[in-house]
């Protein structure tokens, strides 16, 4: 399995953009890229997945260069409620046996 | 409403006890998950269900089993508790091979004192 690297955590003003960074250098051909956002007390839950170029949603959007090495996962116009831990994960869609890591922390200042 | 359901939501064993936390989901999900979260660290997955009578070991399986009861439930026992196992316990279900991800129950906090 590709392990990931990200940022243990991130400051950000409410309104801003932000975006979360994850290195995955050895991703392999039948990987994607999934984020889930978990908030304390509560379970991880999905936000988004891709393969590569560009994946939107209503929540957020995450960029994936063409060599697959990284992925960003950038949130427009961040509010308090953001504030989470934001997990990013490479396997192959439908793997049953994903990598968490820590994650990244996170936290949005008014 | 829709998802995975674990009880309980709290407990607290005495070292050497046995107990058994439950998970159901109602989603038609063919493949369920047990992970721990010790405080400040990731998730790690313990065991995992592919199928209906099917069960893998994950990252820390040991000192538990795992039951798939029938497709809605996977039961994970917890033989004679140790104090290293005091973590938050989520089960997950997922439909294999959809880009859906995983669904999340809200956890179980287990104290072993």
């Amino acid at each position: 399995l590709a392990k990931t690297t990200q940022p243990i955590s991130m400051d950000s003003y409410e309104g801003q953009e932000v975006n979360i960074t994850c290195s995955h250098n050895n991703i392999a051909t039948n990987d994607y890229i999934t984020w889930y956002q978990q908030f304390p007390s509560q379970g991880p839950r999905f936000i988004i997945q891709g393969y590569k170029t560009k994946v939107t949603n209503e929540v957020a959007s995450l960029f994936i260069p063409a060599d697959r090495k990284s992925s960003t996962l950038s949130l427009p116009r961040v509010s308090l409620s953001d504030t989470a831990v934001y997990y990013c994960l490479v396997g192959e869609s439908g793997a049953n046996n994903l990598f968490f890591g820590t994650g990244t922390r996170l936290t949005v200042i008014p | 409403n829709a998802g995975v359901t674990q009880t309980p939501k709290f407990q607290v064993l005495k070292t050497g006890q046995s107990m058994t936390l439950q998970c159901a989901q109602d989603m038609n999900h063919n493949s369920m998950y047990w992970y721990r979260q010790d405080p400040g660290m990731g998730l790690r997955l313990i065991y995992y269900s592919a199928s209906e009578g099917t069960t893998d070991k994950g990252e820390v399986p040991n000192g538990y089993n795992v039951s798939r009861l029938n497709k809605r439930e996977f039961s994970l026992r917890l033989e004679s508790a140790a104090p290293s196992q005091t973590s938050v316990y989520f089960c997950a279900s997922s439909f294999a091979g959809t880009d859906y991800g995983y669904t999340f129950g809200s956890g179980t906090r287990l104290t072993v004192v």
